[in-house]
């Protein structure tokens, strides 16, 4: 079946843009991730969405993050006013529930660059 | 600025021959540990998992090892080939905790010379 997906695929914006980045994590999947890699890093985790439960917005860098998952589907971040140190590859994963053992699938991501 | 990509570990193997991966952990409450690789310009994919009441799994071609004492996570694969040339990474998470996100390793690149 069809995995993740993300859209754009790359963004290039300019700095102090406001930029609004997709997700479509596979269907009946409850649970959804965002995380961000940066060149040659591991993945930072942003924010966790498990169902109707509250977002879990930990790892959210600043409040100019923000991240939206309507009916239970369709995720956006959205990242207000961009510094260059925003430029990034942003994942978004997907798994059947919030279990430990559940595992992620991950999107292809999309490549932000802040100029 | 400084190319954070230099400082990434580099394990460079002969087609054919077996590769080892090594990861160290720092949480001793994580119990639950994934590999994941990531070919460029891709999201990283499971390879296979293992929970801290095993010191060991296999699936096909690959084997991780767990050591608690120790800290430490190893992946190896046998008779490497061509396309596991990626980044592998390693990740961890508290079984049943309330966090939900992984914890993600820096990752090791993995070369394979034909």
């Amino acid at each position: 079946g069809a995995g993740v997906s993300q859209s754009p695929s790359n963004k290039v914006t300019e700095k102090g843009k406001d930029v609004e980045l997709r997700c479509d994590p596979i269907s009946g999947h409850t649970a959804l991730y965002w995380y961000r890699q940066s060149l040659g890093q591991g993945l930072e985790f942003l924010i966790y969405f498990q169902g109707n439960s509250a977002p879990d917005k930990s790892g959210l860098p600043s409040d100019r993050f923000s991240a939206e998952r309507t009916g239970g589907s369709v995720s956006t971040l959205t990242i207000q006013r961009t510094q260059q140190e925003d430029s990034a590859v942003y994942l978004c994963a997907s798994s059947l529930g919030g279990r430990t053992q559940d595992t992620q699938y991950f999107g292809p991501g999309t490549r932000l660059t802040v100029l | 600025g400084e190319s954070v990509g230099l400082h990434l570990p580099t394990l460079s193997v002969q087609e054919g021959d077996n590769s080892i991966i090594n990861c160290a952990y720092s949480n001793s409450a994580s119990d639950y540990f994934i590999w994941y690789k990531q070919e460029s310009g891709k999201g990283p994919q499971f390879i296979i998992d293992i929970r801290s009441n095993m010191d060991k799994r296999q699936g096909q071609r690959v084997t991780v090892l767990l050591n608690k004492t120790v800290k430490h996570l190893s992946l190896q694969i046998a008779a490497t080939q061509p396309g596991d040339s990626a980044v592998y990474f390693c990740a961890e998470k508290s079984y049943g905790g309330s966090q939900g996100n992984l914890i993600f390793g820096k990752g090791t690149k993995l070369s394979v010379k034909p």
